[in-house]
């Protein structure tokens, strides 16, 4: 249910490190995966995503780590840059019938020159 | 060529009156939906409708309702506006049984009770 009462997460780096990303889901038969990326005063945005069969999945500057056994994701975005400043979000998905995509907390990204 | 689009963008009312906001997406896709987001960034779904079948949320207020003139079109009415319905109200598109389930959001449109 809704986490009445917290402030959104937020994770802070500087230009050029490494951001880590994480969110936790919580149906076990979710079997498809996303992270979107939500600029301000936009919509969210297609990252990358992963199904269940895998565990890794890479793409320009991110990864994508998904440990079932735990039913933990993690986003990795390597040389962040000011650009990737945002709010990131996971989604649950199943593939087929009429499951509804299910959107994680938001984690809000500050990239510092 | 904006493939999901809202209007308005941004809306202000009192409470009390009925608004609507207007979805239309154009990239073929068979389900759309309504999502809320609140001050904190919650992105909370309130509905899903496709051709054959309308999901409601339990916890959306009867209030609310989608309506939708054919497959490219979603709109959100809502009667008897609330403070509390200030939020910014996204819609969303995708392909059911498709290889991906990625939706494709609109820009948002913020709405404002007063």
């Amino acid at each position: 249910g809704e986490s009445v009462g917290l402030h959104l997460p937020t994770l802070s780096v500087q230009e050029g490190d490494n951001s880590i990303i994480n969110c936790a889901y919580s149906n076990s038969a979710s079997d498809y995966f996303i992270w979107y990326k939500q600029e301000s005063g936009k919509g969210p945005q297609f990252i990358i995503d992963i199904r269940s069969n895998m565990d890794k999945r890479q793409g320009q500057r991110v990864t994508v780590l998904l440990n079932k056994t735990v039913k933990h994701l993690s986003l990795q975005i390597a040389a962040t840059q000011p650009g990737d400043s945002a709010v990131y979000f996971c989604a649950e998905n199943r593939l087929g019938g009429s499951y509804i995509p299910t959107f994680g907390r938001g984690t809000s990204l500050i990239v510092h020159p | 060529d904006t493939a999901v689009s809202q209007t308005p963008k941004y809306l202000v009312t009192q409470m009390g009156n009925d608004k609507s906001i207007k979805c239309e997406q154009n990239l073929g896709h068979d389900t759309m939906y309504w999502y809320k987001q609140d001050s904190k960034k919650f992105l909370k779904i309130m509905f899903s409708y496709n051709n054959k079948e309308l999901i409601i949320n339990e916890t959306v207020p009867n209030r609310f309702s989608p309506k939708s003139p054919d497959k490219a079109h979603l709109n959100l009415h809502i009667n008897s506006l609330e403070l509390g319905d200030s939020a910014v109200y996204f819609c969303a598109s995708t392909t059911s049984g498709g290889a991906s389930g990625e939706l494709f959001f609109g820009e948002g449109s913020r709405l404002t009770v007063l």
